[in-house]
This record gives C-alpha cells, structure tokens and sequence, in this order.
C-alpha cells in the first residue's frame, strides 16, 4: 500500500544544474501536485495537474516546469537550479471532486543547491 | 498574499488539557477546509476536514469549527496527548483542485 513515492529522497545540486523529481501515486487519483515547504511559508504549490494531460501553474512556478507523464505519475523539472530553490518539495494526489477528496502526501524530497 | 494564515506560529499544552488551532482565511470562495498534520522528515497526514455548509464537524478526540462570517476555522484537539506533538496546516479550496495552504503551527504537549 504505497501511496504516493517520491525519489530521490534527498539530493545535492550545483547552481545551473539541472534534475527531475519523480512522484508516482497507485490510489487512481485524477489529481496530483507539487509543492514546497520553506520555513515560516508552509506549504505553497508550485504546479497542479487536474487531470491527465492538463497542468496549471500554481503560486510559485517561476524556474519549474512540470510533466504529467500519465494518470500515475507527475513530475517536476529544475531545468537551472537556484540557492532559492533549495527547499523541500512534497508530491501530493487527490480524487479531485466531492467533499471527501483530502490530499495524500508523498514524504518529500529535500533538495539543496550550493 | 496568502490567502490562508495560521498566525500562531506555535503552541504549548499541558497533556490531557485542550489544545486550539486557529486558521483565517481571506477568500469567500473556498468551501472546502482541511487540517493536516505533519511529523518531522514525513509528509503531512491528512486529519480531518469540513464543508462550508457546516460549522462543526468531529472526529474522535479532534473537532473543526468554521466561522464562514469571520472567515475563519479552529482545530480543538481534547485531550491533548504527547504524542499529538507535531505541525498542523490548516488548507482551503474553492474547485476540489487548488488548495492552499497555511503557515503551520508547530504544537507541543508537555507530559
């Protein structure tokens, strides 16, 4: 029963270089999401996908693109990374209708750029 | 701007006395709230949420009170237990689709 999987867990990257985080989610969720969590900002999306083949830019896309691959998995690009970037991003999916549609969260991928 | 606020950045109680959360919110069109919950190096857990067509509504020892006409929401957690310990976010949606998200405050029970 996995949930939502993210990798890599942790990663370190140079400014101007660039990597893909990975999310897949097994609950047939339309729904998925990127987010990130920086102190005293809790968790703001980066971009969503309502469903497959569709993405929207979310609060904080600048320097982020993103690809929903199919119904399981979306995934984020840094395509130059920045020291503003470094952050903790949360992979998260949703049925995405009805009251009774919470977010599930994958447990983060820590990124550090130096 | 944010659109949802936790302005408490962080709490503590005593074990086995009431704990409250609070959470404003500044858009009229959000229907749609959630508290989460979030230990250390894990992704947040969702706790419990409730409808804009309600104003309460219980779980167990967790209950979630909004006030649609102050544009706010509270988490009462009784009683507080240890291990209730962690970051809450209080998050809002409008379409079931974006949802955003709060600040966090960060609780601490005392045994």
């Amino acid at each position: 029963n996995a949930g939502v999987t993210q990798t890599p867990k942790f990663q370190v990257l140079k400014t101007g270089q660039s990597m893909t985080l990975q999310c897949a989610q097994d609950m047939n969720h339309n729904s998925m999401y990127w987010y990130r969590q920086d102190p005293g900002m809790g968790l703001r999306l980066i971009y969503y996908s309502a469903s497959e083949g569709t993405t929207d830019k979310g609060e904080v896309p600048n320097g982020y693109n993103v690809s929903r691959l199919n119904k399981r998995e979306f995934s984020l690009r840094l395509e130059s990374a920045a020291p503003s970037q470094t952050s903790v991003y949360f992979c998260a999916s949703g049925p995405g209708q009805g009251f009774n549609s919470p977010l599930h969260f994958g447990n983060g991928t820590r990124l550090t750029v130096t | 701007d944010q659109q949802v606020k936790q302005n408490s950045p962080s709490l503590s109680v005593q074990e086995g006395r009431i704990s409250i959360l609070n959470c404003d919110y500044t858009n009229s069109m959000f229907d749609y709230f959630l508290w989460y919950k979030k230990y250390p190096a894990e992704g947040p857990t969702f706790l419990i949420s409730i409808s804009s067509i309600k104003d309460k509504n219980e779980d167990g020892r967790f209950t979630v009170f909004l006030n649609k006409s102050a544009k706010h929401l509270s988490l009462h957690i009784v009683p507080s237990q240890p291990g209730d310990s962690a970051v809450y976010f209080c998050a809002a949606s409008s379409n079931f689709n974006k949802f955003y998200f709060g600040s966090g405050t960060k609780l601490n029970v005392k045994p």
